[in-house]
């Protein structure tokens, strides 16, 4: 069965600091990865994926996130955080073959510190 | 460039009353989904439409139904409503010969009194 895991609820970063916001998965076979950003009151909003190739994607708004097979891992990263970046993240997992389900996690808030 | 549609934004109901959410996918998308998110809570998966079939099936209780129809749109009905089916409602939708991200809608909070 396809699970997502992201083990903080929350993380607080200072303005300017790099962020990391953790992400591990379950899935048979190769892994569709998608990270999603929410504001409140509003739609996911895609941020970047990982289907195949290089292990680190770069999305929207200077993220970036490294696929990490052996680990099991799509941690999202940003070198710089933004207090505009403070918003509930979200991990989503796709098994490549079979069913178009996606598995979300439980979300992840980022609360950026001016 | 358009985007999914969903209506309406809100909507407000009396328990036992009945409730239809409209979901339109952004054009020349094929799969359409549909999700449940609770306060603080991640979506839950509740059914998908491919090709205006059913493809996958979620948390959909006995009491919802959805359908697709012929202009890919797609309907969520909700009867028997209960306060616990007080949450916000996502439609998202995928080509799923494109890039396999789903897009979603902003979403109809519905609120059962």
């Amino acid at each position: 069965a396809q699970s997502v895991a992201q083990p903080e609820d929350q993380v607080n970063v200072a303005e300017g600091n790099p962020l990391t916001v953790k992400c591990t998965y379950s899935v048979s076979g190769n892994p569709y990865l998608f990270w999603y950003v929410q504001y409140p009151n509003r739609g996911l909003q895609f941020l970047l994926k990982y289907i195949t190739g290089d292990n680190l994607v770069k999305g929207s708004y200077g993220f970036e996130a490294e696929f990490n097979k052996s680990q099991t891992s799509f941690h999202l990263k940003k070198p710089s955080a933004l207090v505009s970046d403070s918003a509930l993240y979200f991990c989503a997992v796709r098994a490549v073959s079979g069913t178009y389900k996606y598995i979300f996690g439980t979300g992840t808030r980022l609360k950026v510190l001016a | 460039a358009a985007g999914v549609i969903q209506s309406p934004r809100h909507l407000i109901k009396e328990k036992r009353e009945t409730a239809t959410l409209k979901c339109y996918p952004i054009p020349r998308h094929d799969t359409v989904y549909w999700y449940q998110q609770g306060p603080g809570q991640d979506p839950q998966f509740l059914i998908s439409f491919y090709e205006k079939m059913q493809s996958d099936k979620g948390s959909i209780p006995d009491r919802f139904s959805a359908q697709q129809f012929s202009d890919y749109h797609s309907e969520l009905n909700m009867s028997s409503l209960e306060l616990g089916d007080s949450a916000l409602y996502f439609c998202a939708s995928i080509s799923t010969s494109g890039g396999n991200e789903q897009f979603f809608g902003p979403g109809t909070r519905l609120t059962v009194l």
